[in-house]
């Protein structure tokens, strides 16, 4: 089945640096993919659709800046948390999915850490 | 906002069939209903979804009313594995919301031995 792989699975680093989430569609071509954020114990909440060689689009609330998404390839795309602070600390987790009516298959998360 | 009402949580003895309904009075006729899980620290996993038509795979079975206002899917034999939190999603369709997909609070299903 499809797959696909997030990267790294955790992340700990000190407030201030900046942090790349890799998200990667394994067996298909994706021209779609998303991004989501989930806090303990809440649901998942989109924070933006990233289109391949085009801009992301952003859900409302989602800062653009901190937030850098770039959809080189169909394969592959990144989520950069710019300048992080401790509460941006939460577990991300990316999903593609190939054109038409199919299912977004989702990675396995990040969970980042901000100290 | 979700477009979908589930109950909270719900209880299932291993072995025996999980029946997990969902609401979705408003969806439109274009729209399809899909089902998630989540285990604990894990990404979302697909489980089914349909438009109309029952629909059945090796996971699960998708129940959609005649009138589309509600499902129900169904875990033929539950195992403590399908512990987890399970989410019914209207998927949008058309324009720039395309492949969108809006997550509520699911229903927390846990397994007993």
């Amino acid at each position: 089945g499809a797959v696909v792989s997030q990267h790294p699975s955790w992340v700990i680093c000190k407030s201030g640096t900046s942090v790349k989430i890799e998200c990667r569609s394994l067996d298909f071509q994706a021209t779609t993919m998303f991004w989501y954020r989930q806090f303990p114990k809440q649901s998942l909440m989109l924070m933006a659709t990233s289109n391949e060689g085009s801009k992301a689009t952003y859900e409302q609330g989602v800062e653009k800046d901190k937030f850098l998404i770039n959809h080189a390839s169909l394969t592959l795309s990144t989520l950069t948390v710019t300048s992080a602070h401790p509460e941006d600390s939460s577990f991300y987790i990316c999903s593609a999915s190939r054109p038409g009516n199919q299912p977004q298959h989702f990675g396995d998360g990040t969970r980042l850490s901000i100290l | 906002d979700a477009k979908t009402t589930q109950p909270t949580s719900m209880d299932c003895a291993e072995g025996r069939a999980a029946n997990l309904p969902c609401n979705h009075s408003t969806i439109s006729g274009n729209e399809y209903v899909y089902w998630y899980r989540q285990i604990h620290s894990q990404g979302p996993q697909y489980i089914i979804h349909g438009l109309k038509n029952n629909e059945t795979n090796e996971m699960a079975s998708l129940i959609i009313t005649e009138d589309r206002k509600s499902s129900t899917l169904i875990l033929p034999h539950a195992t403590l594995r399908d512990t987890a939190v399970y989410y019914c999603i209207v998927r949008e369709d058309g324009g720039t919301s395309y492949g969108k997909l809006t997550f509520g609070q699911g229903t927390i299903l846990t397994v007993h031995p």
